[in-house]
């Protein structure tokens, strides 16, 4: 069965320290790994997308990283901003029809001034 | 703003109605999908449409369906309303033909639906 599991289920950062959110999928065939960011009650915003030979991608102060040996991902976060507090999830893509894409239950960051 | 529309914003009905919910698709975009996510939980996979055909079908209940229109809006009908189907329901679209591949997808503002 084809899961996702974040970690942690939430944290507290300070304002400006950095953090690092962790993915472990079990989806396959494997096509590519998303991070999205949703503020609470709105879309899901896509931060990166990798594919099987990406092993790092960086959308600003969002870095994310692919394992596919050991299917895990993280996102680092850097210098976080109050701006950053939202939920951030992963999502993974089998290689098959339709693009169905498989959903973890996110990782919900507070930043405090 | 991700060129996604929605409507409503939010709606409220009571348990046994039937609502529908609208999705506008970004300019081009031919694949559309549906997610539910309720209070506090993932987001949930329902159906995905390309350029009119239902195209992948995930965890969709029988009292719900969905269709997509030739000018590519997208319409999902909820039907004998439970309390349970309070939540929040996206709509994605991307335009990736197949629908493998990185292909990006960009979620409307949501419809808020709230049984009572």
């Amino acid at each position: 069965k084809n899961q996702v599991e974040q970690s942690p289920q939430s944290l507290i950062i300070l304002e400006g320290k950095n953090c690092t959110l962790q993915c472990n999928y079990t989806v396959s065939p494997f096509s590519n790994l998303r991070w999205y960011k949703q503020d609470t009650g709105r879309g899901p915003v896509s931060l990166t997308i990798m594919t099987f030979s990406e092993n790092t991608k960086s959308n600003g102060r969002y870095t994310a990283t692919l394992d596919a040996d050991t299917k895990q991902s993280s996102l680092h976060i850097t210098a976080s901003q109050l701006s950053d507090s939202a939920s951030y999830i992963c999502v993974v893509s089998a290689r098959a029809a339709g693009n169905k894409l498989t959903f973890g239950g996110g990782t919900r960051v507070l930043v405090k001034p | 703003d991700s060129g996604v529309t929605q409507t409503p914003k939010h709606l409220i009905t009571a348990t046994g109605q039937r609502v529908t919910l609208r999705c506008s698709p970004r300019s081009g975009d031919l694949s559309v999908y549906w997610y539910q996510q309720s209070l506090d939980q993932g987001l949930q996979f329902l159906i995905q449409y390309y350029n009119g055909e239902e195209r992948a079908k995930g965890n969709i209940l029988e009292r719900f369906s969905a269709q997509q229109f030739p000018d590519l809006h997208s319409e999902l009908n909820l039907s004998s309303l439970e309390l349970g189907d309070s939540a929040l329901y996206f709509c994605a679209s991307s335009t990736h033909p197949t629908g493998t591949g990185a292909s990006e997808q960009y979620f409307g503002p949501g419809t808020r639906l709230t049984v009572t």
